[in-house]
C-alpha cells in the first residue's frame, strides 16, 4: 500500500520563485491536509480539504494556495518563495475528523524538504 | 500561542531505562492522540484517549489522559533502541473540526545500547 505519497522529497528555492508540492493518496480518504514542520514547534496546520473542490485555511495559510481537483489530490502552491517558508511540509488525509472517537488518525506522508535561500 | 506544551524537549537515555513524557495544555480537549515520527518519515499514530482517567497500554507504552482532559503523559517501560524518535501529542478541541486538531512542540527521544 502507498499511503500518501509526497513529491519532491526535496527542494531549494530562490527568493521570489514558486512551486508546487503534489500529494497524493490511494486510500480514497475525503479530508487531507497539508502541514508544515519547524524545530520545537510541532506540526502547524496550513490548510487543509473536507473533499473534493473544496479548502480551508488553517493555522498558518499566509504565503500558500491549495487546490482539490481530484479527491486523490491535494497541492501545495507558494506563489514567491521567502526564506520564513523553509521547513518540512507534510501532507496527511483522513478518513474523517472525528478526532473525540478515537477511530480516524492522520495518514502522513514522508514530507519535502524545503529550503528558500 | 502554543496550545500543548510537551516536555521534556529532549531525552536521551540508555536502553532498558524507564521514561516519562508529558503533553499540558490550559485547554480542556475531546480527545487526545500521540504519534512517534522516525527521521525521514511522517508521524505514526501510537494511540488515542478519548476519556479522562483514561489510561491504555501499548506493549511497554503506557498513555494517560488527564482527569480535567488537559494533559497527557506518555510512560515507556524499558526502553529499547527502537524507541529514538519524536514523539508528538496532538489535541482534538471541542468542536471538531480539522483545523482544531492542534499538535504539541514535540519530544525528541534518543535510546542507546
Amino acid at each position: 500500500n502507498a499511503g500518501v505519497t509526497q513529491t519532491p522529497k526535496f527542494r531549494v528555492l530562490k527568493t521570489g520563485q514558486s512551486m508546487t508540492l503534489l500529494c497524493a493518496q490511494d486510500m480514497n480518504h475525503e479530508y487531507m491536509y497539508w502541514y508544515r514542520q519547524d524545530p520545537g514547534m510541532g506540526l502547524r496546520l496550513i490548510h487543509y480539504s473536507v473533499g473534493e473542490g473544496t479548502t480551508a485555511k488553517g493555522e498558518v495559510p499566509d504565503g500558500y494556495n491549495v487546490s482539490r481537483l481530484k479527491k486523490q489530490n491535494f497541492l501545495l502552491g507558494l506563489e514567491s518563495a521567502a526564506p520564513s517558508q523553509t521547513s518540512v511540509y507534510f501532507c496527511a488525509s483522513s478518513y474523517s475528523f472525528s478526532w473525540g472517537r478515537g477511530n480516524s488518525p492522520l495518514h502522513f506522508g514522508n514530507g519535502t524538504r524545503l529550503t528558500v535561500t | 500561542t502554543q496550545l500543548l506544551e510537551q516536555s521534556p524537549q529532549f531525552l536521551s537515555i540508555q536502553e532498558g531505562e524507564n521514561l516519562t513524557v508529558y503533553c499540558n495544555s490550559s485547554s480542556v480537549f475531546s480527545s487526545l492522540q500521540w504519534y512517534r515520527q522516525e527521521p525521514g518519515e511522517g508521524p505514526v499514530l501510537l494511540v488515542t484517549v478519548v476519556t479522562g482517567g483514561e489510561v491504555k497500554k501499548l506493549k511497554r507504552l503506557t498513555f494517560q489522559f488527564g482527569d480535567a482532559r488537559k494533559d497527557s503523559s506518555l510512560h515507556i517501560t524499558a526502553a529499547q533502541p527502537g524507541d529514538t524518535g519524536l514523539y508528538l501529542c496532538a489535541g482534538a478541541l471541542y468542536g471538531g473540526t480539522a483545523s482544531k486538531l492542534t499538535f504539541g512542540t514535540g519530544t525528541r527521544l534518543q535510546v542507546t545500547l
